[in-house]
């Protein structure tokens, strides 16, 4: 069973549409993390966000942490091709010493011209 | 700086062979950690190190062993491969946990 729940599985999407990306759990995190994974490559960070409400935006992404510190969305605005990728949320635990992350299954978003 | 590296990239083993994986940064990072990707299931901590010469056990150790003998290095062995660990094997290090370097990963297939 996956501590962190993504919402949807899979996205595909034309060039210029917006999509939002879920991540939800029970449990509240000190940190939560968005990493975003292409083929045959390691994730990267794209963001940390810590505090409650917080909210961070990188360019056309936008991303939020709820207050309850449970869950985060990834919202990206007028998306383009090279945002194709595989979309991953972790989050480190409140009772976790060495920063260990969990990760969602993520989140698969095709976007084509 | 060529960040994290892991070698080798891909390796097919029978049933019952062993391997060691190798993971290095140049980073100077103190944390270290071993996942494996399986379709659907996301990145599931293996093993990780808080330090040289320490190693602690994560969410699937099971099947698995590790060293830290130096900083910069991280071994993931497998004594005797099972197809249940096909999979997709990513290191990463850390300079004081939370922000991960990954690196390119290993494909592995036990037949």
């Amino acid at each position: 069973t996956q501590l962190l729940e993504q919402s949807p599985q899979f996205l595909s999407i034309q060039e210029g549409e917006n999509l939002t990306v879920y991540c939800n759990s029970s449990s509240v995190f000190s940190s939560l993390q968005w990493y975003r994974q292409e083929p045959g490559e390691g994730p990267v960070l794209l963001v940390t966000v810590v505090t409650g409400g917080e909210v961070k935006k990188l360019k056309r992404l936008t991303f939020q942490f709820g207050d309850a510190r449970k869950d985060s969305s990834l919202h990206i605005t007028a998306a383009q091709p090279g945002d194709t990728g595989l979309y991953l949320c972790a989050a480190v635990s409140l009772t976790d010493s060495w920063g260990k992350l969990q990760f969602g299954a993520g989140t698969q978003v095709v976007v084509t011209p | 700086n060529a960040g994290v590296t892991q070698t080798p990239k891909f390796r097919v083993l029978k049933t019952g062979q062993s391997m060691t994986l190798l993971c290095a940064q140049d980073m100077n990072h103190e944390y270290m950690y071993w996942y494996r990707q399986d379709p659907g299931m996301g990145l599931r901590l293996i093993h990780y190190s808080v330090g040289e010469g320490t190693t602690a056990k994560g969410e699937v150790p099971d099947g698995y062993n590790v060293s830290r003998l130096k900083k910069q290095n991280f071994l993931l062995g497998l004594e005797s491969a099972a197809p249940s660990q096909t999979s997709v094997y990513f290191c990463a290090s850390s300079p004081l946990a939370y922000t991960q370097y990954f690196g390119p990963g290993t494909r592995l297939t036990v037949l």
